[in-house]
């Protein structure tokens, strides 16, 4: 019972660096959400995807961020030009697919921890 | 987005049942309610949810009020696995560009510790 997979679990790029985070979703969604949660903060909706589109990217900070969820292959979310305040842990979701409903269920990986220095 | 209040922390003695309280009292008629809990370290695992009536599963049962403005997670016997943080979240169908979907909002939620 394969969950939703997220790799690296722990990245360490120096200030500058670009950070690629993974996220493969369960088998047969087909929809993915990330996630940030800052140390001692709570949990941040970032962007939610489906295959090859971005339908809310709200939570994304204007520049340096990007995602992309294609055809074939896992969800990424891109960092560009880290910065010490990016060092948090980022966490991906998926849900199966039925839009317009708040009743399924989204499952989350384990996250993958970002500290820059 | 509708906004939950729940409780800063709570402790509970292991073995014994456990009721962490949530109001919503913005509540609309189409908002589930969905319950998370995050262990230290790792992501936010799913409890429960529920639109209406009281639900159960293996994990805990939710109590939901008839008016819906308050639900209570239930935890039957706390063991001490179950020291998390707990989310009680109201799901949002939202209108993102021509596109609906129910989105996840987290508070700051309940921490529970759980003494042996």
């Amino acid at each position: 019972n394969a969950g939703v997979m997220q790799n690296p679990r722990h990245l360490v790029r120096r200030r500058g660096q670009e950070a690629r985070l993974r996220c493969s979703p369960m088998k047969g969604h087909s929809h993915v959400y990330w996630y940030r949660q800052l140390p001692e903060e709570g949990l941040k909706f970032m962007v939610y995807l489906q295959k090859e589109n971005i339908i809310d990217e709200s939570g994304m900070p204007k520049e340096r961020f990007s995602a992309e969820f294609p055809k074939e292959g896992p969800s990424i979310l891109r960092i560009q030009q880290v910065v010490r305040g990016d060092s948090a842990a980022y966490f991906c979701a998926s849900s199966p697919l039925r839009t317009g409903y708040g009743g399924n269920t989204i499952y989350f990986g384990e996250g993958s921890w970002l500290t820059v220095v | 987005d509708a906004k939950t209040t729940q409780p800063n922390s709570m402790e509970s003695n292991e073995e014994e049942p456990v009721h962490l309280p949530c109001n919503h009292s913005t509540i609309s008629g189409t908002d589930y309610i969905h319950w998370y809990r995050q262990l230290p370290s790792q992501g936010p695992e799913y409890v429960i949810h529920g639109l209406t009536s009281n639900v159960n599963n293996r994990m805990a049962s939710l109590a939901i009020a008839e008016d819906r403005k308050s639900s209570t997670l239930i935890l039957h016997r706390a063991t001490l696995r179950d020291a998390a943080v707990y989310y009680c979240i109201l799901r949002d169908v939202i209108d993102a560009g021509g596109t609906s979907y129910g989105k996840l909002t987290f508070g700051q939620g309940t921490i529970l510790t759980v003494h042996p």
